[in-house]
């Protein structure tokens, strides 16, 4: 069964900060990986995922990700945060074996200070 | 491309009733559709996955009896909440995944449902 954990419930930073948000997965073969951001009360928009090849992956809204299969994990990254940066942050695992569903780890709420 | 809707954004019911919300893809084929439940603060918890033309299929621990999933086109899936009762109350997401897609999934912005 696949699995994923975000360490961090909440982060607090600074607006012009850097960002870096925590995602490890847990699972026997080659995952998929994605980033998704909610904010309150929204459904889910798509920041950047990872399938193959690269493993530094750009997304939008300046966001990219690092896929580590040797550490399990699929972090989150952004150099300079806006004050419309905050939100919940989801990583996610899926696998074509497992039915293309998806997992989520329990999110990440950021919080961005002026 | 590659939108999702649900109808309606928000409802309330009184207890004992049934609600049924719509997952629409607007501009794609989505041979399968998901269904998630989001409780305040929390993470997305899979309901049942529902494939066109044929029955969903439920996680464990989700009553099919009370979540009635029906996908009847390429475009349209229905979750139909069964007598609902306040503990039923929640944010209900679908996503839809591409005809031969490669495991991506379009979400929809979702339904809050509230029970009296």
């Amino acid at each position: 069964a696949q699995s994923v954990t975000q360490p961090d419930i909440h982060i607090t930073v600074s607006e012009g900060a850097s960002l870096e948000l925590r995602c490890n997965y847990s699972y026997g073969a080659t995952p998929y990986l994605f980033w998704y951001v909610q904010s309150p009360g929204q459904g889910l928009q798509l920041l950047l995922k990872y399938f193959s090849g690269d493993t530094l992956v750009q997304g939008i809204k300046g966001f990219e990700a690092e896929f580590k299969r040797s550490q399990s994990s699929f972090n989150l990254r952004k150099p300079s945060v806006h004050w419309s940066d905050a939100a919940e942050y989801f990583c996610a695992v899926g696998a074509q074996a497992a039915g293309n569903k998806l997992t989520f780890g329990g999110g990440t709420r950021v919080l961005v200070k002026p | 491309g590659a939108v999702v809707s649900q109808h309606p954004s928000r409802v309330i019911c009184k207890s004992g009733t049934s609600v049924k919300i719509e997952c629409r893809s607007l501009d794609f084929q989505a041979t399968t559709m998901f269904w998630y439940r989001q409780f305040p603060k929390k993470s997305l918890m899979l309901m049942a996955t529902s494939n066109e033309g044929s029955k969903a299929t439920y996680e464990q621990g989700v009553e099919k009896d009370k979540f009635l999933i029906n996908h009847a086109s390429l475009t349209l899936s229905t979750l139909t909440v069964t007598s609902a009762h306040p503990e039923d109350s929640s944010f209900y997401i679908c996503s839809a995944g591409l005809a031969g897609g490669l495991n991506e999934q379009f979400f929809g912005p979702g339904t809050r449902l509230t029970v009296l």
